[in-house]
């Protein structure tokens, strides 16, 4: 089946930028999605691209996709503390009916 | 972005009670929601799909007679864990997807089962 992959843990020191990648094996994906989860909370949606997109940005979140090596990232301009938290990227392809395939998730640590 | 409620937020029950757990779009017509179970530590696993007005669809290994998902109207679908146990302790977390490609989460419930 399809898989996404994603680093485990990323630490950071606030006001840096964080980013954060993901990788994903289907070729037929057409929306990649960013959410964020604090502890006993559900999923907050961040942002989303199409997959004929290369950039999006919106305030200090940045998606990147490079779709030829099935690569995405999100980058966080001036980390906060409050930004702590898990970070899943998702995949969904073409005729899936919006099911979502995710991450493990990218815990996001930031150190004051 | 878009609203999505669950009720209860938390639940305690005995071993073999069934529990009902019911998520709702708010502020939009959900024409499709998803029914997730998170462990602790761990990402989302998808159990069922559900479309208003439509037999749910169930991912493979999960039992459609234990969890049982309504999706009755546009903005409401339930999930019923019936003859609940320890092992389906867990955080079950729905979304919701209208016609545009957002997909909105609800807060979660917590199940615990004694």
């Amino acid at each position: 089946g399809e898989d996404v992959e994603q680093s485990l843990f990323l630490s950071v020191r606030e006001g840096d930028s964080s980013v954060i990648n993901c990788t994903y094996t289907d070729s037929s994906s057409t929306y990649l999605y960013w959410y964020k989860q604090e502890p006993g909370a559900g999923l907050q949606l961040l942002t989303y691209i199409f997959s004929n997109m290369d950039m999006k940005q919106d305030q200090r979140l940045t998606v990147l996709l490079n779709k030829k090596d099935k690569h995405l990232s999100l980058r966080i301009a001036d980390t906060q503390t409050g930004d702590s938290a898990i970070y899943f990227c998702a995949e969904t392809g073409y005729n899936q009916g919006g099911k979502l395939i995710f991450g493990q998730g990218t815990e996001l640590s930031v150190k004051p | 972005g878009a609203v999505v409620s669950q009720h209860p937020s938390w639940v305690i029950c005995k071993s073999g009670t069934s529990v009902k757990i019911e998520c709702r779009s708010l502020d939009f017509q959900a024409t499709t929601m998803f029914w997730y179970r998170q462990f602790p530590k761990q990402s989302l696993m998808l159990m069922a799909t559900s479309n208003e007005g439509s037999k749910a669809t169930y991912e493979q290994g999960v039992e459609k007679d234990k969890f049982l998902i309504n999706h009755a109207s546009l903005t409401l679908s339930t999930l019923t864990v019936t003859s609940a146990h320890p092992e389906d302790s867990s955080f079950y977390i729905c979304s919701a997807r209208g016609l545009s490609p957002e997909q909105f989460f609800g807060p979660g419930t917590r199940l615990t089962v004694l």
